[in-house]
């Protein structure tokens, strides 16, 4: 069965520093799509992209985040000078289509800024 | 805002009994989602609802969509250990991209 991956499955940094999450989505979905979950708390939707494009995003994706898509497989989050609040899970996730259609979650990306 | 309110929020129960959980929201939903979570690990999707009334099932689990579209349930009849973890609800809206959560469900079912 499909499924989303994610890599790496831990990413430890120091404060300040440029971290990359990546993700391969499931190969014929359209949409995409970072969440994160802070431990212990609920989760948060980042931001959402079709044709090569961000389409929404929550407040927390600021300018310090941004996405690409840079090749037909991969889809990345880029945090550009991590804070130590932005420790978290962060969850790729696709979808053939907009709702209802189901979107798919990798296993997550645990980001531990120190 | 756009807010779903999961409850309980923690249940201990013994194996075999039966538990309902609940996703609750004033707002309308044009579907929503349940998920299982284990630890460290990202939401497993269990079922997704549409239409208003709705009910689906899925072995021991039976899970509705309100008329209002405003809320649901998830019902787990005679349940086993290995039904174990987090449950999420989580809303989609027309016009969103995002999906909304709730904060979870932390059932634990000892044998």
């Amino acid at each position: 069965e499909p499924e989303v991956t994610q890599t790496p499955s831990h990413q430890v940094t120091q404060m300040g520093q440029e971290v990359i999450l990546r993700c391969v989505p499931i190969s014929n979905h359209l949409y995409f799509y970072w969440y994160r979950q802070i431990l212990g708390q609920k989760v948060e939707f980042l931001v959402s992209f079709y044709n090569n494009e961000i389409s929404e995003k929550s407040e927390i994706f600021d300018d310090q985040f941004s996405v690409e898509r840079p090749d037909g497989s991969n889809f990345t989050l880029k945090i550009r000078s991590t804070k130590l609040e932005d420790s978290a899970m962060y969850f790729c996730a696709s979808s053939a289509g907009l709702v209802p259609d189901t979107q798919y979650f990798g296993p997550g990306t645990r980001l531990t800024v120190l | 805002t756009q807010l779903l309110e999961q409850s309980p929020q923690f249940l201990s129960i013994q194996e075999g009994e039966n538990l309902t959980v609940y996703c609750n929201s004033s707002s309308v939903f044009s579907s929503l989602q349940w998920y299982r979570q284990e630890p460290g690990e990202g939401p497993v999707l269990l079922v997704t609802v549409v239409t208003g009334g709705e009910v689906k099932k899925l072995k021991r689990l039976t899970f509705q969509f309100g008329d209002a579209r405003k809320d649901s349930s998830l019902h787990i009849t005679a349940a086993q250990p290995g039904d174990t973890g987090l449950y999420l609800c989580a809303g989609a809206k027309d016009s969103n991209y995002q999906l909304i959560w709730g904060a979870g469900t932390k059932l634990i079912i000892k044998p």
